[in-house]
């Protein structure tokens, strides 16, 4: 089982909707849950971080992590055209690997006009 | 100044060459990674590396050697250079509450 896994894509989904983006891990000893985008060729950058079970929403996006469940999310609302991008989720470990930062495979996300 | 400074940014070596990815930081954080990408497969971790007298394998490590010079530099060695290392490279600098920052990313070809 891969320790980080998303739904590659492509997700397609038309200007001012709203993408879903999800992701699990397989450590449930997991600290810390990030959402980065990146631009074909380019660097990731962050998007957000989420520490604590819940929502957490800064602007457009709300990143959703349910421990139990081994689970997080990231929501866009209205999405851009701009929006359009590699969306990586990344898990830092906790226990004996404490620190390990791992991604998912990313999810290619398009927005069309 | 980038706060991530990966060198050479693209490099073109031949089968069996040894090569060196160089890795800088001016963030003045502990931990430092080496990652793989490669089409649709994401981020992979090669090593990993908390401080100086740290280094710890990630998932891709076979074929590929690091060393943490100091806190501010880690490089990665591919001893002897093979196709299916073709990629792009990136280093990322992490501290223990803070995301990860990213170098721009080398890109290599080996032929």
């Amino acid at each position: 089982q891969k320790e980080v896994e998303q739904n590659s894509g492509p997700l397609s989904v038309p200007e001012g909707a709203i993408a879903s983006l999800n992701c699990t891990y397989s450590d449930r000893g997991s600290q810390s849950f990030f959402w980065y985008r990146q631009y074909s060729g380019k660097s990731p950058e962050l998007i957000m971080f989420i520490y604590s079970n819940g929502d957490k929403e800064d602007g457009r996006f709300t990143a959703q992590l349910n421990k139990a469940s081994q689970y997080v999310s990231l929501l866009i609302r209205d999405s851009q055209p701009s929006d359009s991008a590699t969306y990586l989720c990344a898990v830092q470990a906790g226990g004996t690997s404490y620190g390990k930062l791992t991604f998912g495979q990313g999810t290619i996300l398009t927005v069309h006009p | 100044d980038a706060d991530v400074t990966q060198t050479p940014r693209n490099r073109i070596t031949k089968t069996g060459k040894r090569i060196m990815l160089e890795c800088s930081q001016t963030k003045g954080h502990d931990r430092m990674y080496w990652y793989r990408q490669d089409p649709g497969l994401g981020l992979r971790l090669i090593y990993y590396s908390f401080d100086v007298k740290d280094i710890n394998k990630g998932e891709i490590s076979d074929g590929y050697s690091v060393s943490r010079q100091a806190q501010a530099k880690f490089s990665l060695s591919l001893e002897s250079a093979i196709p299916n290392q073709t990629a792009l490279y990136f280093c990322a600098t992490s501290d223990w509450n803070t995301e990860a920052f990213f170098g721009q990313g080398t890109r290599l070809t080996v032929v």
